[in-house]
């Protein structure tokens, strides 16, 4: 079965510094692995998502992130971070062979400061 | 554009009730999910779609039930109601496993 553990579950960072936030993962299967953003009272929107290949995957709105097999992690990162990126982050997982559930971290809200 | 419509934004209903949430893709997905959202608790499943009449049990079914009699819709269904079943609900829909999943707007429940 598939877990997802979410490091963090407020970030604050200042306008124009790095975002990082961490996800760690589960998975007896080689995985797929997913970042969705939710702003406020709206539904969940994909980031980015990896499932085989290049392991540094580029999403929307300059996100990108990096699966590291040898520390089961799919980190989040972005150079500079911008007022508009104010939102709750979830990392997922899900895998074929083992259970195909798509299974969520319990969320990073990230604070941008001007 | 995939659309993934939840019937309802906001419900109120009483405890005890039989409380039916419907949701319809429109992308001829595979897989269809539910999901509620509790804050501090992220989304955690509770049911699972992989093909019409399948299903399997998510982290936390008790007290739900599910049907998906066609393809493109999916119900969740909470037998009698329960004040801790007071959430926000999530439907969502992908096409298979790995490809990105499709969220519905949510439904707000409220058993009072």
């Amino acid at each position: 079965a598939q877990s997802v553990t979410q490091l963090g579950s407020h970030v604050s960072v200042s306008e124009g510094a790095l975002v990082l936030l961490r996800c760690n993962y589960s998975s007896s299967v080689p995985p797929y692995l997913f970042w969705y953003v939710q702003y406020p009272n709206q539904g969940l929107q994909l980031l980015l998502k990896y499932t085989t290949g290049a392991t540094l995957v580029k999403g929307i709105n300059g996100f990108e992130a990096e699966f590291k097999k040898s520390e089961t992690s799919f980190h989040l990162t972005k150079p500079s971070a911008h007022m508009s990126d104010a939102a709750e982050y979830f990392c997922a997982v899900s895998a074929l062979g083992g259970s195909e559930k798509l299974v969520f971290g319990k969320g990073t809200k990230l604070t941008v400061n001007p | 554009d995939v659309k993934v419509t939840q019937s309802s934004r906001y419900l109120v209903k009483r405890t005890g009730e039989k409380v039916f949430l419907e949701c319809v893709q429109d992308m001829d997905h595979e897989n269809m999910f539910w999901y509620r959202q509790d804050p501090g608790l992220g989304l955690r499943l509770i049911y699972f779609s992989y093909d019409v009449k399948m299903k399997e049990k998510g982290d936390i079914p008790e007290g739900y039930s599910v049907s998906r009699e066609k393809k493109e819709r999916f119900s969740l269904i909470l037998e009698s109601a329960s004040t801790n079943q007071t959430s926000m609900y999530l439907c969502a829909s992908s096409f298979r496993t790995g490809t990105e999943a499709f969220f519905g707007q949510g439904t707000r429940l409220t058993v009072v």
